[in-house]
């Protein structure tokens, strides 16, 4: 079975700091892994997905997350932060082989501070 | 494309009672799935349908938890004998059955509230 830990529960920045949330998965199998978002009273959002290919993967509103197979890492980054992008950030991981299910971690609160 | 939709937004029931959530799709989606999400936790995986047919479910979902999704279309999640521990986000999510690991559109969710 797959899991995914995401290190940080709260990550609180200024407005126009970077930013980099973690998130390391386990499997036995190789995997596909996801980045939503999930503001206030919403569902969740894809920001980006990794299935194959380039490493680094770019996603939307200027988000970036880069696939580290050695260190089995799948880290969101952002270079410049706004206001808006206070939310919930979730990391998803879908072992291949398998009925496709995601497993979440368990989520980073981003607060961006003015 | 109108996203997916779910009603109630919000439920609030007393411990013992039965309540009925329902979850509309977009349109040409084959996939369903159904999640619970509490507080501080990521969504987990309550069951999910191909079409109409409900092909896998989770542990989590007990006896008192049902789910359909009849024609395929819309799909409803029943609970019955509402304990304070149900208490959560239900969360509905539909994708394309062509990819399996495409995008889940994921709805706003039902709040549940068990007094």
């Amino acid at each position: 079975a797959q899991s995914v830990t995401q290190l940080d529960s709260q990550v609180p920045v200024f407005e126009e700091a970077p930013v980099e949330l973690r998130c390391n998965y386990s499997s036995s199998v190789s995997v596909y892994l996801f980045w939503y978002v999930q503001y206030p009273n919403q569902g969740l959002q894809l920001l980006l997905k990794y299935l194959s290919g380039s490493t680094l993967v770019k996603g939307i509103n200027g988000f970036e997350a880069e696939f580290n197979k050695s260190q089995t890492s799948f880290h969101l980054r952002k270079p410049s932060v706004h206001i808006s992008d206070t939310a919930e950030y979730f990391c998803a991981v879908i072992a291949s082989g398998g009925s496709y299910i995601p497993t979440f971690g368990r989520g980073t609160s981003l607060i961006v501070h003015p | 494309d109108t996203g997916v939709s779910q009603d109630p937004r919000h439920k609030i029931t007393k411990r013992g009672q039965n309540v009925t959530f329902r979850c509309d799709p977009i349109s040409e989606h084959n996939r369903l799935y159904w999640y619970r999400q509490t507080l501080g936790q990521g969504p987990e995986f309550l069951t999910y349908f191909q079409n109409e047919a409900q092909l896998e479910k989770s542990r989590l979902l007990s006896d008192r938890f049902s789910a359909e999704r009849p024609k395929g279309s819309f799909s409803t999640l029943e609970i019955q004998r509402t304990e304070q521990g149900d208490s959560a986000m239900y969360l509905c999510a539909s994708g394309r059955l062509a990819a399996s690991t495409d995008t889940q559109y994921f709805g706003p969710g039902t709040r549940l509230t068990v007094l």
